[in-house]
């Protein structure tokens, strides 16, 4: 059981824009910022989005983040078959002391 | 440029000891950051498993707390992970990784995959 909610699955077909949701508790992202990584298979993750809305140099600007509260949503819009992954929300949970993450949403482009 | 490069039995038995090494590249460890480890069951999501800051300072996830230990060795620029009393549930690909005080982590390992089987 993932310290972060995410929905497992989401799907889209090009050119779309999709959402992915993601909440979490006080002691995380309600005190701290959310993040995003992207995870193509058998590769590491990689970090999509830092600091709630920040993109790192070399991500498309199709890719954006918001958060409210508790909760969080990663866009992408301009959907692309090379966006089909895993997308991961991941939060620093000050009782831990530690990251914390989503289960992980697994996105399918049609 | 930052680079973290894990090492380690790719098959550890039930009950034994799992050891992992992750050599760091392009940055003293003891330097500062946190530098931890970080690991993905088949199919499954990510779990932080602890981290580790020079020259000592420790944090774990509780739940494997009791069988954890992360260390450092500066002279080689590396640090270790020691997972005692596997079980099958441990397999999983482990990933070592460097993150900031109160933040995420942004450099990975490319992660290598350790199955409890005997």
């Amino acid at each position: 059981q993932s310290v972060l909610t995410q929905p497992p699955s989401a799907s889209g077909t090009p050119g779309q824009r999709v959402t992915i949701s993601c909440s979490g508790s006080s002691s995380n992202m309600g005190s701290n910022t959310v993040n995003w990584y992207q995870q193509l298979p058998g590769t590491a993750p990689k970090l999509l989005i830092y600091s709630n809305n920040q993109r790192p140099s070399g991500v498309p600007d199709r890719f954006s983040g918001s958060k409210s509260g508790t909760s969080a949503s990663l866009a992408i819009s301009g959907l692309q078959s090379e966006d089909e992954a895993d997308y991961y929300c991941a939060a620093w949970d000050d009782s831990l002391n530690g990251p914390v993450f989503g289960g992980g949403t697994k996105l399918t482009v049609l | 440029q930052v680079q973290l490069q894990e090492s380690g039995p790719g098959l550890v038995k039930p009950s034994e000891t799992l050891s992992l090494t992750c050599a760091v590249s392009g940055y003293p460890i003891s330097s500062g950051y946190y530098w931890g480890w970080i690991r993905q069951p088949p199919g499954k999501g990510l779990e932080w498993i602890g981290s580790i800051y020079h020259p000592g300072s420790t944090y774990y996830d509780p739940s494997l707390k009791s069988r954890v230990t992360i260390s450092v060795d500066t002279s080689k620029n590396q640090f270790s992970l020691k997972l005692r009393s596997v079980t099958a549930a441990d397999t999983a690909v482990y990933y070592c990784a460097r993150h900031s005080a109160g933040g995420i982590p942004n450099y990975w390992g490319q992660g290598t995959l350790v199955t409890v089987s005997s």
